[in-house]
C-alpha cells in the first residue's frame, strides 16, 4: 500500500541534543511539508520542500533543519537550539502540479528527558 | 471553528443526527478548501475538498458548503456514528506562487457522539 511512513512513533530528547524524525513516502510525490502540532491547536508549518535539494521555511523554522536529497524522503532534525520542542510532528506530501489534498503520516510525539 | 487557549471548540451530537461544522477563514485569495479528521494519536486524515469555483460537495455521509462573501466553510455528516469521533480542521490554500501548497489550518473542533 502507497503512504507516508513516520519513525519513530515517540522520541525522547535530552538537552543539548539534536533528534532527526524520518519521514519516507512511496506516493511519487513531489512536495513535502512537516508541520507541529501542540496540543489542543492546529497545524503549524516548519519546512516544506517542492522538489529534490530545495526546501523553504515555514512559519516557525527557527530550531529545525530538513534536507531533501530524494524525492521520497524528507527528514526534520529538531536542534538543541529549538527550547520548546515538546510536540506532536507530522510529515505530509502531495502532487505539485495540481490542487490536491496533503496526505499525512501518523506522527511521532516527542517529549524532553 | 476557533480555539480559545489549549480548549477547542466541542460539538456534542448524538449517535444517528447529523452533524455540522462550521469553518471561517480569513483570505479572500484562498481558492481551495479541505476537510480533515484527526483521531487520537494519528496522522489528519482527508475526508473532502472543494474548490473556489464551487460552492458545493458531496462525498459519501459528507457535504461540503463554501461561502465564499462571508468567507465560511462548514462540513455537514449524515447520521453521525461514534467512529465519526475525531478533531476536525479545515484547512485553505491558494494557487498564488508564492504561497503554493501552504495550507493554512484552523484550530479544529472536537466532535463527540453519545449512543
Amino acid at each position: 500500500d502507497g503512504g507516508i511512513t513516520q519513525s519513530p512513533k515517540y522520541l525522547f530528547r535530552k538537552e543539548g541534543q539534536n533528534v532527526t524524525l524520518s519521514c519516507e513516502q512511496n506516493l511519487n510525490h513531489d512536495a513535502m511539508y512537516w508541520y507541529r502540532q501542540d496540543p489542543g491547536q492546529g497545524l503549524r508549518l516548519i519546512y516544506y520542500s517542492q522538489i529534490v535539494n530545495d526546501f523553504q521555511k515555514g512559519d516557525i523554522a527557527e530550531g529545525y533543519s530538513v534536507s531533501r536529497e530524494k524525492k521520497e524522503s524528507f527528514p526534520l532534525t529538531v536542534t538543541s537550539a529549538q527550547k520548546n520542542p515538546t510536540a506532536f510532528y507530522l510529515c505530509a506530501s502531495t502532487h505539485r502540479d495540481r490542487n490536491q489534498p496533503q496526505h499525512f503520516g501518523d506522527g511521532t510525539r516527542l517529549s524532553i528527558l | 471553528g476557533e480555539s480559545v487557549g489549549l480548549h477547542l471548540p466541542t460539538l456534542s451530537v448524538q449517535e444517528g443526527d447529523n452533524s455540522i461544522i462550521n469553518c471561517a477563514y480569513s483570505n479572500s485569495a484562498s481558492d481551495y478548501f479541505i476537510w480533515y479528521k484527526q483521531e487520537s494519536g494519528k496522522g489528519p486524515q482527508f475526508i473532502i475538498d472543494i474548490r473556489s469555483n464551487m460552492d458545493k460537495r458531496q462525498g459519501q455521509r459528507v457535504t461540503v458548503l463554501l461561502n465564499k462573501t462571508v468567507k465560511h466553510l462548514s462540513l455537514q455528516i449524515a447520521a453521525t456514528q461514534p467512529g465519526d469521533s475525531a478533531v476536525y480542521f479545515c484547512a485553505e490554500t491558494s494557487r498564488a506562487t508564492d504561497s503554493w501548497g501552504k495550507l493554512q489550518f484552523g484550530a479544529g473542533t472536537q466532535v463527540v457522539v453519545t449512543p
